[in-house]
């Protein structure tokens, strides 16, 4: 039963216009969500979270937004350049729980 | 060093095999964290570590067997795994147990043949 579900393994859009990553999860205790980004042969590294008393999170190029009442987060890059091609997971945690869990990413092509 | 390192990054192993992976944190955290990508599956939580004290263990065979000597370093002992172990294990730290933000290895690519 996959809790965190990244439904598009992959999305292309072009250098300068917005990309949109999306995630839904099914657990409503969840209430911190995260990204991560992850390059080949490198690990995930941490992007930008949210936690569920907010509806929007802004930090530079990346703004993560959540609906709670959808039970779906999204991502927003712009503008898009190549260097964020990456593959993106999503992920979420609950209090009393330490543990994250994660969707299996969308790979991101940002063509020049 | 910085961040966190993980030794080897690729290893081929065979089924009677006896081998360790290594990971190591220069970043202060106390929590650390194993985990294990299949292809076309989410990361799995294996292991986690709080202050060198095994607090989770999420359902893995005995044939993983990890070691946390100190804050900083952390093992996956592996033996007579079997092929569908085949898989990218990756280390992370936190600053603490609890704390979401956590901080990966670029991992260690496994192969059992």
């Amino acid at each position: 039963d996959q809790q965190v579900k990244q439904n598009s393994p992959s999305l292309s859009v072009q250098e300068g216009r917005i990309s949109i990553l999306n995630c839904d999860y099914t657990n409503s205790m969840f209430d911190y969500f995260l990204w991560y980004k992850k390059y080949p042969a490198e690990g995930p590294t941490f992007l930008i979270s949210i936690s569920s008393i907010k509806d929007k999170n802004e930090d530079g190029r990346f703004t993560v937004f959540l609906n709670k009442s959808a039970k779906h987060l999204s991502l927003h890059i712009v503008p898009s350049q190549p260097g964020d091609s990456a593959v993106y997971f999503c992920a979420a945690g609950r209090g009393g729980s330490e543990k994250l869990v994660f969707g299996k990413g969308t790979k991101l092509t940002v063509n020049p | 060093e910085t961040g966190v390192t993980q030794t080897p990054r690729h290893l081929v192993m065979g089924m009677t095999n006896k081998k360790s992976l290594k990971c190591e944190q220069h970043l202060g955290h106390n929590a650390m964290y194993w985990y294990k990508q299949s292809a076309k599956k989410p990361l799995e939580l294996m292991f986690v570590y709080s202050l060198e004290e095994r607090v989770e263990n999420n359902s893995v065979p005995s044939r993983f067997s990890p070691e946390c000597p100190n804050s900083s370093h952390l093992f996956l002992h592996l033996h007579t795994l079997q092929p569908e172990d085949s898989a990218l294990y990756l280390c992370a730290s936190s600053q603490d147990w609890g704390t979401y933000e956590q901080y990966f290895g670029p991992g260690t690519r496994l192969t059992v043949t």
